[in-house]
């Protein structure tokens, strides 16, 4: 079935090192693709999305590009800082239902000093 | 603008009881979602509407009740509370069904 994979953590960094989440996604069609971010204690805000094949979302350093051939939506940053440190969940709208959002399990990110 | 405001924050429940969290917007947004978060196990859909008094169900209805009656507020109620029922609510809206907003979330024990 539609499902969205994304890398286990916890991922932990030293400050300034360059950063990759795995995400990978089983759709049928063209789904839309999306990266949230959850601070301690907060809700979910959305990252960054990309609606199309080979559109690449941004924000705030944070980049992800959609890949229709390798079904994937890997997020990087060149250079993580210590309040990048949160839980990042990849998601997609895999079925017709405009707001029927699947997630990953979420990837905790620590950055150290 | 609020945004999306959920109440209460935390609750403690004794299996059986019922409760209601509630969840109101204030962007207009047609579309509401109910989402429940557990460890390691991501967010997952419980309920969803596409707008006033049309409400469907998501991946993990069973146990939970929603009706949307205004475009600004879709409860979430909680028939007879299990141990299972455990875990953080999230409630999401969205205008176009695209980008969701979310709440800060309701934290549930059921003892």
């Amino acid at each position: 079935g539609n499902s969205v994979t994304q890398m286990e953590g916890p991922v932990t960094l030293s400050e300034e090192a360059f950063l990759t989440i795995n995400c990978t996604y089983t759709a049928t069609g063209y789904p839309s693709l999306f990266w949230y971010v959850q601070y301690p204690g907060e809700g979910l805000q959305l990252l960054l999305k990309a609606t199309k094949a080979d559109d690449k979302g941004s924000n705030k350093g944070f980049e992800a590009t959609y890949r229709k051939e390798t079904t994937s939506f890997h997020l990087e940053k060149g250079s993580v800082q210590v309040s990048d440190s949160a839980v990042y969940f990849c998601a997609g709208i895999l079925t017709g239902g405009g707001n029927k959002l699947t997630f990953g399990t979420g990837t905790q990110l620590k950055v150290e000093l | 603008n609020a945004g999306v405001t959920q109440t209460p924050k935390f609750q403690v429940l004794k299996t059986g009881q019922s409760m209601t969290l509630q969840c109101a917007q204030d962007m207009n947004h047609e579309y509401m979602s109910w989402y429940r978060q557990d460890p390691g196990m991501g967010l997952r859909l419980i309920h969803y509407s596409v707008g006033a008094g049309i409400t469907d169900q998501g991946e993990v209805p069973n146990g939970y009740n929603v009706s949307r009656s205004t475009t600004e507020d879709f409860p979430l109620r909680l028939l007879s509370a299990a141990p299972s029922q455990t875990s953080v609510y999230f409630c999401a809206s969205s205008y176009r069904g695209d980008e969701q907003f979310f709440g800060p979330g309701t934290r549930l024990t059921v003892l």
